[in-house]
């Protein structure tokens, strides 16, 4: 059981390249989230999937774009890498743990636009 | 217009001392709030929740504590050890569940041999 996994891990882009984040979680959950987190900002939310096919906009989702591909993927796109999108993005899924709900996190991908 | 507010940066605490860490709201429909740990180079990870039907819950070494009327909630850390050095953040939904989160900017807690 991996929980979330997110791949890459670290990323380099010039601006104006695009690249797909990927996450998949193996927990059966229904829920999935990507947030970003920016030095004295917190997580702030791109984007999340409530269930397979749905997705909805989070408070900071411009200049991306996502794909609930299937129950376990959820992927978030950057069309056009601005460097104001460098940040530490973190994919996360709602579960149960000890009764309690809550959110799991994958590791982070660190994404630096030059 | 920042919804969950953490006003310290930082917090330094001798080993086997208590440690609290103090979250503010300002959102009075936030009914469910957690408390998350986050090391360098991992994801968050959950340390412990509470529901606005409560004031307190407790796991082990830790212990939340909410205030609605004073919209404040803090975790309180007992005895702190050196493993607890990390960043904490406090988050909160309007759900009931842990969906759909609001995160404030964390705290740095450093504990000290």
């Amino acid at each position: 059981n991996a929980g979330v996994t997110q791949t890459p891990k670290f990323q380099v882009l010039k601006t104006g390249q695009s690249m797909t984040l990927q996450c998949a979680q193996d927990m059966n959950h229904n829920s999935m989230y990507w947030y970003r987190q920016d030095p004295g900002m917190g997580l702030r939310l791109i984007y999340y999937s409530a269930s397979e096919g749905t997705t909805d906009k989070g408070e900071v989702p411009n200049g991306y774009n996502v794909s609930r591909l299937n129950k376990r993927e959820f992927s978030l796109r950057l069309e056009s890498a601005a460097p104001s999108q460098t940040s530490v993005y973190f994919c996360a899924s709602t579960g149960k743990r000890g009764g309690r709900e809550t959110q799991y996190f994958g590791p982070g991908t660190r994404l630096l636009v030059l | 217009d920042q919804q969950v507010k953490q006003n310290s940066p930082s917090l330094s605490v001798q080993e086997g001392r208590i440690s609290i860490l103090n979250c503010d709201y300002t959102n009075s429909m936030f009914d469910y709030f957690l408390w998350y740990k986050k090391y360098p180079a991992e994801g968050p990870t959950f340390l412990i929740s509470i529901s606005s039907i409560k004031d307190k819950n407790e796991d082990g070494r830790f212990t939340v504590f909410l205030n609605k009327s004073a919209k404040h909630l803090s975790l309180h850390i007992v005895p702190s050890q050196p493993g607890d050095s990390a960043v904490y953040f406090c988050a909160a939904s309007v759900t009931g569940t842990a969906s759909k989160l609001t995160f404030g900017t964390g705290t740095r807690l450093q504990v000290t041999l």
